[in-house]
This record gives C-alpha cells, sequence and structure tokens, in this order.
C-alpha cells in the first residue's frame, strides 16, 4: 500500500531554514510526480510546489517561490522542501502529496502523508 | 491563477440526508475538478477527480457533477463518517487552487 512519511517539521526563528523529507513506498516513487500542500493552522489548503517524476520539471507557488526548492531523490526513495527565509506566515502543516498520474503530471493528489507541523516564531 | 470558491462555507445536516456542495471556477476548467475530504486533525483524502470519477474504494453514496465553471459534489444519505470538511480542487492549470472548504456538521 501506498506511503507517504513526512520528517523534518519544528520550531524555527523567523529568517532560518528547514528542510522538509518525505520517505515514498508502496509504490514505483521515480514514476510520478510529487507534490507538496500546505494548510495553516484552521485555514484551508495551499499548494505549494510540483515536481515531475524525473526532477526535470518543477513549479512553485508565488507565495514560496525564490525561498522554496522541491527536489528528490528517486534512489532514496524520498521527496525533500528545503525551506529558506522563513516568514511567520509560512506556519503550517507541510503535506507530501503523490501525484494521480504515471508519468505525465495530473495536478490531482491521489495519496497524501500525514503531515509535518512547521511553525515559524521567535 | 484561477479561483475556485465554495458555497455554503458550512452546512449542518442529518444521518440520511441528500446534501450538495457547489464549487464555481473563475474560468472555464473543463473537467479538471477534484473532491477531497478532511477530518480534523488528518490528511486530506481523496475522492473524486476529472468531476465524477470516483477513487478507489470511494462508496457510491458520493458522486461528481458539473463542468466549465459549475460543479457539484453530492452525497446521497448521509452517514455519520462523513462529516467532515470539503474541499474541490482544479487541476486545469498549475498553480494547482484549492477551494476554501465545506465543513459539514451534524444537525
Amino acid at each position: 500500500q501506498v506511503q507517504l512519511v513526512e520528517s523534518g517539521g519544528g520550531v524555527v526563528q523567523p529568517g532560518r531554514s528547514l528542510r522538509l523529507s518525505c520517505a515514498a513506498s508502496g509504490f514505483t516513487f521515480s514514476s510520478y510526480g510529487m507534490h507538496w500542500v500546505r494548510q495553516a493552522p484552521g485555514k484551508g489548503l495551499e499548494w505549494v510546489a510540483i515536481i515531475s517524476y524525473d526532477g526535470s520539471y518543477k513549479y512553485y507557488a508565488d507565495s514560496v517561490k525564490g525561498r522554496f526548492t522541491i527536489s528528490r531523490d528517486n534512489s532514496k526513495n524520498t521527496l525533500y522542501l528545503q525551506m529558506n527565509s522563513l516568514r511567520a506566515e509560512d506556519t503550517a502543516v507541510y503535506y507530501c502529496a503523490k501525484d494521480l498520474a504515471q508519468g505525465a503530471t495530473a495536478g490531482t493528489f491521489d495519496y497524501w502523508g500525514q503531515g509535518a507541523l512547521v511553525t515559524v516564531s521567535s | 491563477d484561477i479561483q475556485m470558491t465554495q458555497s455554503p462555507s458550512s452546512l449542518s445536516a442529518s444521518v440520511g440526508d441528500r446534501v450538495s456542495i457547489t464549487c464555481r471556477a473563475s474560468q472555464s476548467i473543463a473537467s479538471y475538478l477534484n473532491w477531497y475530504q478532511q477530518k480534523p486533525g488528518k490528511a486530506p483524502k481523496f475522492l473524486i477527480y476529472a468531476t465524477s470519477s470516483l477513487q478507489s474504494g470511494v462508496p457510491s453514496r458520493f458522486s461528481g457533477s458539473g463542468s466549465g465553471t459549475d460543479f457539484t459534489l453530492t452525497i446521497s444519505s448521509l452517514q455519520p463518517e462523513d462529516f467532515a470538511t470539503y474541499y474541490c480542487q482544479q487541476s486545469y492549470s498549475t498553480p494547482q487552487t484549492f477551494g476554501q472548504g465545506t465543513k459539514l456538521e451534524i444537525k
């Protein structure tokens, strides 16, 4: 069965950095695009970033562009989100999510991890 | 970016009721509309893709319809486990965007 397990969340001061990881299992990780989606406390869902199955295509929400970097290591079945210059408004639960389509990117999230809480506070 | 607007924002209903949630896109998204269910403290669960296709394992009481800019999620007979928040999401263009959510509560 598909499993996505995030790690790396925590409390960080504004302006500092944090890296999230998402360990994938139960499917051929190297064949699927992957996403990060976040949810601020008590708020709705916000898509953050996408990476294609081979890492050749990446795209970011305007709110994180230039500060966050999505990457993947297909040899380790792991997705990453490097978050730099963190702001209070980045406080959220961050979910990694698998794309529905194999090869191409459907922009549809069929499996989600349990989430990692990132709190940006001094 | 395409804006997604759900209505109502909250809804009270009873077990056995038929309920519908509406989602409107700020421009045509053809049939690129998905639905998710989220319970408190849990990750979202994928319910419906491409407007009306049920994800494997999703009960048949859930259905979706619409095209263009107007879409509907219908639950034909509410069960206790259906009380949750529902989100629509467009996959027509990047950035993918979500509606603000509809909280379905027990009356």
